[in-house]
């Protein structure tokens, strides 16, 4: 069955140190994937997406992510962060013409 | 319209009332998806439309939930008896369609308590 698993419900990271968030998936053909955010009272609002090409995606807000086919991983990445990003960060796949959402990972900035 | 909109943005009922929540795409799109969040859980798909059409159902947890898009616009998601387990968010997204698997536009969601 394919699934995306984000093995960190929470993350902590001080204003303007660098973030990394996991997600893995499994699916036996090449993914669609995604990550979106979901800040407090706000829909989700995607963030970057890969379907192919090259393995490092760039996204809005600074963030980029980076697709493993060995690690079947998709980790997002931002090299500093601001007190504005603290929010829910979803993975996600497609899987037919459905989004699969991971549980989520929620970031805490301390100041 | 601008963006995804969804009414009401929270709905308290008491276990047993039928509830109806309403979501309006973005004029442009064709497919409309409906999914559930529960607390700390990341949103589950639903069902969702290409215009009318309704392709996909597999995710309603019951017969007591349906969707309807009757003129391929706004939708809306009714769940019949309401029990206590159906207490989440309900999140709306619509995306351009015509065949392409575009980004999603979610919705503010509707907050729905079961008491």
């Amino acid at each position: 069955a394919q699934s995306v698993t984000q093995p960190d419900i929470h993350i902590t990271v001080s204003e303007g140190a660098s973030l990394e968030l996991r997600c893995n998936y499994s699916y036996g053909a090449t993914p669609y994937l995604f990550w979106y955010v979901q800040s407090p009272g706000q829909g989700l609002q995607l963030l970057l997406k890969y379907f192919s090409g090259d393995t490092l995606v760039q996204g809005i807000k600074g963030f980029e992510a980076e697709f493993k086919r060995s690690q079947s991983s998709f980790n997002l990445r931002k090299p500093s962060v601001h007190w504005s990003d603290a929010a829910e960060y979803f993975c996600a796949v497609r899987r037919d013409d459905k989004i699969i959402f991971g549980k989520g990972t929620r970031l805490h900035i301390l100041p | 319209g601008a963006g995804v909109s969804q009414s009401p943005r929270y709905k308290v009922t008491k276990r047993g009332q039928d509830v109806t929540l309403r979501c309006d795409p973005i004029s442009s799109h064709a497919t409309l998806y409906w999914y559930q969040q529960a607390l700390g859980q990341g949103p589950e798909f639903l069902t969702y439309f290409n215009y009318e059409a309704q392709p996909d159902k597999s995710g309603l947890p019951s017969d007591r939930f349906s969707a309807e898009r009757p003129e391929g616009s706004i939708s809306t998601l009714t769940i019949q008896r309401t029990e206590q387990r159906d207490s989440a968010m309900y999140r709306c997204a619509s995306s351009l369609g015509g065949g392409q698997f575009g980004e999603q536009f979610f919705g503010p969601g509707t907050r729905l308590t079961v008491l």
